[in-house]
């Protein structure tokens, strides 16, 4: 089915450390990519976005890249925390507007 | 401001039976989206309401299907259940432009827990 990839389905960090997630996507027509964070028992919350027409996007904390002609997001966590733990998802969205989600990464974060 | 809400939480039902799930989305907007999240998997679209009309269709059975309401509530309903369709349901909502760059992102609900005996 349509999905976007992930590279790796479990992370694990010192607190402390930077964190990187990885993800892949299919469609080289989507133009807007998501990450979600989806901690345990809750709904995904919105992390982060970025349009097509850029290469990286800075939050608090968070920056996410995008190589578009690999077709590749990553979310990059600086300083990572305990309350980080959960599975993040990157998502894109199509000309249609659909979201389509990845597989989703649990990022274990060790005290 | 409330978010989006959905019930219920949980529910268990057997095999061939037939199951309604709602959601109520945050005030103001008009697109719902359903998703299934299966355990350990991430989450696979399944269908997205605005206005009152259906949009979009994921890869699913007809025995999925759903609806929007006037005030832009939406149910879900799956007939003839099966054991696979054991899931966490999830409906997200978002502004009149649905997830676009101009408007942002999807707000999610907390999900229906579905199993199937």
């Amino acid at each position: 089915g349509e999905s976007v990839g992930l590279h790796l389905p479990t992370l694990s960090v010192q607190e402390g450390d930077n964190s990187i997630i990885n993800c892949a996507y299919s469609n080289s027509a989507s133009d807007y990519f998501i990450w979600y964070k989806q901690e345990s028992g809750k709904g995904p919350q919105f992390i982060i976005d970025i349009r097509s027409n850029m290469d990286k996007r800075q939050g608090q904390r968070v920056t996410v890249l995008l190589n578009k002609t690999v077709k590749h997001l990553s979310l990059q966590i600086a300083a990572t925390q305990p309350g980080d733990s959960a599975v993040y998802f990157c998502a894109e969205v199509n000309q249609g507007g659909k979201l389509i989600f990845g597989q989703g990464t649990e990022l274990s974060v060790k005290p | 401001e409330a978010g989006v809400t959905q019930s219920p939480t949980h529910l268990i039902k057997t095999r061939g039976q037939q199951v309604t799930l709602r959601c109520s989305p945050i005030s103001g907007h008009t697109s719902v989206y359903w998703y299934q999240q299966a355990l350990g998997l991430g989450l696979q679209f399944l269908l997205w309401y605005d206005e009152g009309e259906e949009r979009n269709r994921g890869n699913f059975p007809p025995r999925f299907s759903g609806r929007q309401f006037p005030n832009y509530s939406s149910e879900l309903n799956v007939n003839a259940l099966e054991l696979e369709d054991s899931a966490l349901y999830l409906c997200a909502s978002s502004s009149p432009q649905g997830a676009t760059p101009n408007t942002g992102e999807l707000f999610f609900g907390e999900g229906s827990r579905l199993t199937v005996l």
